[in-house]
């Protein structure tokens, strides 16, 4: 059983540009996840994706979207690139009405200079 | 303000000391609290699920608790490799929005 999968896992963009990264969810799950962490903090949540709309959204600018497609798999885009958005990005997915245990992917992390 | 503080931030053990990690939170409308264990460069990796105060679940040498306002994990006779950042999240009465902790980065010595 294949676990949630993200790509690319390392990108390197300068300041200004726009990045979108993908997630592939679990098998059988239909909620994607989102987050940023920064070195040494834990995750801070972006936002949550179900049935392809965006189910909740946390504290971070418009810069920040994303995308959910009918097979359930998920894409964050962030436009107009901060040096501050350097981190390693998380997607995590889960199944509605089974306790929503989030399943976490390795990340990707993006460096911005 | 929905707040998770996880102690302490760092833990050294030799191997087979037995401790303890704390996650304490102020979070209105809890549903439930998720451990994680997180490697560097990598993934949390999901641990342990706990819903309802009084409860406990284990996982070899590891052992969760909950109360109404802070979550206990206990590590009995650890080993190198349980060596990683711990962290907590209260799942958010509303939404599935998880609130972490800062983590107890956890480190085992031979």
């Amino acid at each position: 059983d294949a676990g949630v999968t993200q790509s690319p896992t390392h990108l390197i963009k300068t300041r200004g540009q726009q990045v979108t990264l993908r997630c592939s969810p679990k098998s059988g799950h239909d909620t994607v996840s989102w987050y940023q962490q920064a070195l040494g903090q834990g995750p801070q949540f972006i936002f949550q994706y179900y049935e392809e709309e965006e189910r909740q959204r946390g504290n971070f600018p418009d810069r920040f979207s994303g995308h959910q497609f009918p097979n359930y798999s998920s894409e964050l885009n962030v436009n107009a690139l901060l040096l501050g958005d350097s981190a390693l990005y998380l997607c995590a997915s889960s199944h509605v009405g089974r306790g929503e245990t989030q399943y976490f992917g390795p990340g990707t992390r993006l460096l911005v200079l | 303000e929905d707040q998770v503080t996880q102690s302490p931030e760092a833990l050294r053990l030799q191997e087979g000391e037995s401790s303890s990690l704390n996650c304490s939170y102020t979070v209105s409308g809890l549903r439930g609290l998720f451990w994680y264990r997180q490697d560097p460069g990598k993934g949390p990796e999901f641990l342990f699920t706990l819903y309802s105060a009084g409860e406990e679940k284990e996982k070899e040498r590891l052992k969760a608790t909950l109360t109404k306002k802070e979550s206990f994990l206990h590590i009995t006779a650890p080993k190198p490799e349980d060596s990683a950042t711990y962290l907590c999240a209260p799942l958010y009465n509303q939404g599935g929005k998880l609130i972490f902790g800062q983590g107890t980065e956890l480190s085992v010595k031979p």
